[in-house]
């Protein structure tokens, strides 16, 4: 069983929709959870930042991390075709080395 | 532009060919970090360097090499290229509590 799993998609919405995007983990052990955005031949992007249990909001962006669940969320309002590629979680226990999930490949439909 | 600057965008390398991919960033990060991508399975660690003059292993270093003279700098050299190392790279810095920056990626094929 990989540290963390990630549905690989691919998940297409139409324009306009609340995207949901989905990582589980196995280790308690960490702390801080992170979202990628990477686009079709691009590095990836960091997203959002978030440390421990909570929700975070950075404009249509929410972060949401449930430590209990071992189970983090990104949600993506008013989706638009811009926000079209392939999103990454990423955790870690504070040492600054990420764990990454395979990433999830979104397509938004105008 | 602050960022990671990586060389060479790509490359079609002959087996057993040593190649250096080269990194540099401009933020004064103390941490560095290599990663190759493949379908499928994700971003995993090669290399990392936690600051200048040390280096680690990662989940996949078998077959690469690092060094970290300055801060600056942390190439990664492929010394006998194979197939397997097919596949894009990415290198990343990281600032403590802001996560990573990453390059813009080197596609490289081994053939």
């Amino acid at each position: 069983q990989k540290e963390v799993e990630q549905d690989p998609g691919p998940l297409s919405v139409p324009e306009g929709a609340i995207v949901s995007l989905n990582c589980t983990y196995s280790n308690s052990a960490f702390q801080y959870f992170m979202w990628y955005r990477q686009y079709s031949r691009k590095g990836p992007e960091l997203l959002m930042y978030t440390y421990s249990s909570g929700n975070k909001e950075d404009g249509r962006f929410t972060a949401q991390v449930d430590k209990s669940s071992k189970y983090i969320s990104l949600f993506i309002r008013d989706s638009q075709p811009s926000d079209s590629a392939t999103y990454l979680c990423a955790m870690s226990f504070g040492n600054e080395k990420l764990t990454f999930g395979t990433g999830t490949r979104l397509t938004i439909i105008p | 532009i602050a960022g990671i600057t990586q060389a060479p965008t790509s490359q079609i390398l002959a087996a057993g060919r040593r190649m250096t991919l080269r990194c540099t960033q401009d933020m004064r990060h103390n941490a560095m970090y290599w990663y190759r991508q493949d379908l499928g399975l994700g971003l995993r660690l090669i290399h990392y360097s936690n600051t200048a003059g040390t280096t680690g292993k990662g989940e996949v270093p078998d077959g690469y090499s690092v060094s970290r003279a300055n801060t600056d700098d942390f190439p990664l050299t492929l010394a006998s290229a194979v197939p397997s190392q097919t596949s894009v790279y990415f290198c990343a810095s990281s600032d403590p509590g802001k996560g990573y920056t990453f390059g813009s990626g080197t596609r490289l094929t081994v053939v």
